[in-house]
């Protein structure tokens, strides 16, 4: 069983609809979550970062944490063709000096 | 902003080939890491960096070595290439620890064929 679980996808969907990505693991000592976008023939890039639980807003985005079902979600709010991208969630523990990654979304946003 | 540059964008090499991959960072960043990137499989760390000439064991280093001379190059071995090394290869670059909100700055990847 991998340590990070997320679903490939691909998801597709309409222009403005909310858009809700997912990733749990099995490592308890896990306290710092990512969550990272990637386009098209470019490298991954950070999109947001939340420690240990709770929820973190980011004009469209929202990072949730859910320690005690070991789950993390990434919600998208009135989302947009430029949001197309693969998504992947990362986590480490505290003092790691490397992240482990989910195997990433693709999401397709429709006009 | 961070910059990771890597040398290639595209490489075609044929097996038992020994290959170089080589990235550069421009903010001096103490740690560096070689991904590939698979699909279904995601990003998975085949070797890491947290000094000039320190290097550590990634998830997947099998077939692979690494080279870190000065503290902006990190370079990526494959000693006898394999089809089964055929991948996305992604360098990235951090400021401090992973769990110290210190986000990896990825380049933009070598795609990497071996036939």
């Amino acid at each position: 069983q991998k340590e990070v679980e997320q679903d490939p996808g691909p998801l597709s969907v309409p222009e403005g609809a909310i858009v809700s990505l997912n990733c749990t693991y099995s490592n308890s000592a896990f306290q710092y979550f990512m969550w990272y976008r990637q386009y098209s023939r470019k490298g991954p890039e950070l999109l947001m970062y939340t420690y240990s639980s709770g929820n973190k807003e980011d004009g469209r985005f929202t990072a949730q944490v859910d320690k005690s079902s070991k789950y993390i979600s990434l919600f998208i709010r009135d989302s947009q063709p430029s949001d197309s991208a693969t998504y992947l969630c990362a986590m480490s523990a505290e003092g790691a000096q490397k992240l482990v990654f989910g195997q990433g979304t693709r999401l397709t946003i429709n006009p | 902003d961070v910059k990771v540059t890597q040398s290639s964008r595209y490489l075609v090499k044929r097996t038992g080939e020994k290959v170089f991959l080589e990235c550069v960072q421009d903010m001096d960043h103490e740690n560096m890491f070689w991904y590939r990137q698979d699909p279904g499989l995601g990003l998975r760390l085949i070797y890491f960096s947290y000094d000039v000439k320190m290097k550590e064991k990634g998830d997947i280093p099998e077939g692979y070595s690494v080279s870190r001379e000065k503290k902006e190059r990190f370079s990526l071995i494959l000693e006898s290439a394999s089809t089964n090394q055929t991948s996305m290869y992604l360098c990235a670059s951090s400021l401090y620890r992973a769990s110290d909100n210190s986000p990896l700055h990825f380049g933009n990847g070598t795609r990497l064929t071996v036939t």
